[in-house]
């Protein structure tokens, strides 16, 4: 049931570009996306709704395939400021509301 | 400024102790939650309240308590049943988790609680 992302872990050099993808076995209602620095609470990033268009907001976007049941996170021009851990959370339909959480992919941009 | 706190940043018990984690928010949200996070791992739900005096057991709630008895305040009771508590413990609360769009869960800042 734990939304399962792909890749685990990703180095950048800065101004590279990354896609960090969040797939689950049921049926998505919504994907959530969070960034978390280490030792610091995750820092929402946007919602995809089932049948929603892409969200995006700089260079940071991403979009909800209903069919193959999953989410895709787009980092573009990438900064130092992106790196952190990001995690998908997502919403299963009849689960109440409830979020489950992936494991995260950990991303490191270098100069 | 709204948000939400958490209070304290670093907690250290003795094994057998009882600890409790405060959370306070004032964003007027009904809604808060527990969430346990081991490094490496996601997060894992421990307690949730949608209500006032209502709250629900989330994927890991042995060994914890909670309490809700008002809005804005949702503290966490590790007690010495928890086999292993040693870990980062976040609380989140969202404004609308009944309503026909999907809620946005904020996060407080987060304890490490770490047993001795």
């Amino acid at each position: 049931q734990q939304p399962v992302q792909s890749p685990q872990a990703v180095i950048l050099r800065e101004g590279e570009d990354a896609v960090i993808n969040c797939s689950s076995s049921k049926a998505l209602y919504s994907v959530h996306w969070y960034r978390q620095k280490h030792g610091e609470a995750p820092v929402f990033l946007m919602i995809l709704l089932k049948g929603g268009e892409q969200k995006g907001h700089e260079k940071i976007s991403a979009s909800f395939n209903e069919k193959k049941q999953q989410s895709s996170l787009y980092l573009t021009a990438s900064q130092l400021s992106y790196s952190g851990t990001y995690f998908c959370g997502t919403e299963n339909a009849g689960n109440n509301r409830k979020l489950i959480w992936g494991l995260g992919t950990s991303l490191a941009v270098n100069p | 400024d709204g948000g939400i706190t958490q209070s304290p940043k670093y907690l250290f018990r003795k094994e057998g102790q009882n600890v409790t984690l405060s959370c306070e928010q004032n964003l007027n949200h009904d809604a808060m939650y527990w969430y346990r996070q081991d490094p490496g791992q996601g997060l894992r739900l421990i307690y949730y309240s949608q209500i006032v005096n209502d709250f629900q057991k989330g994927d890991i709630a042995e060994g914890y308590s909670v309490s809700r008895e008002k809005k804005e305040s949702f503290p966490l009771t590790v007690t010495s049943a928890q086999k292993n508590p040693t870990a980062f413990y976040l609380c989140a609360s969202s404004t609308n988790p009944q309503g026909s769009i999907p809620d946005t869960q904020y996060f407080g800042p987060g304890t490490r609680l770490t047993v001795l």
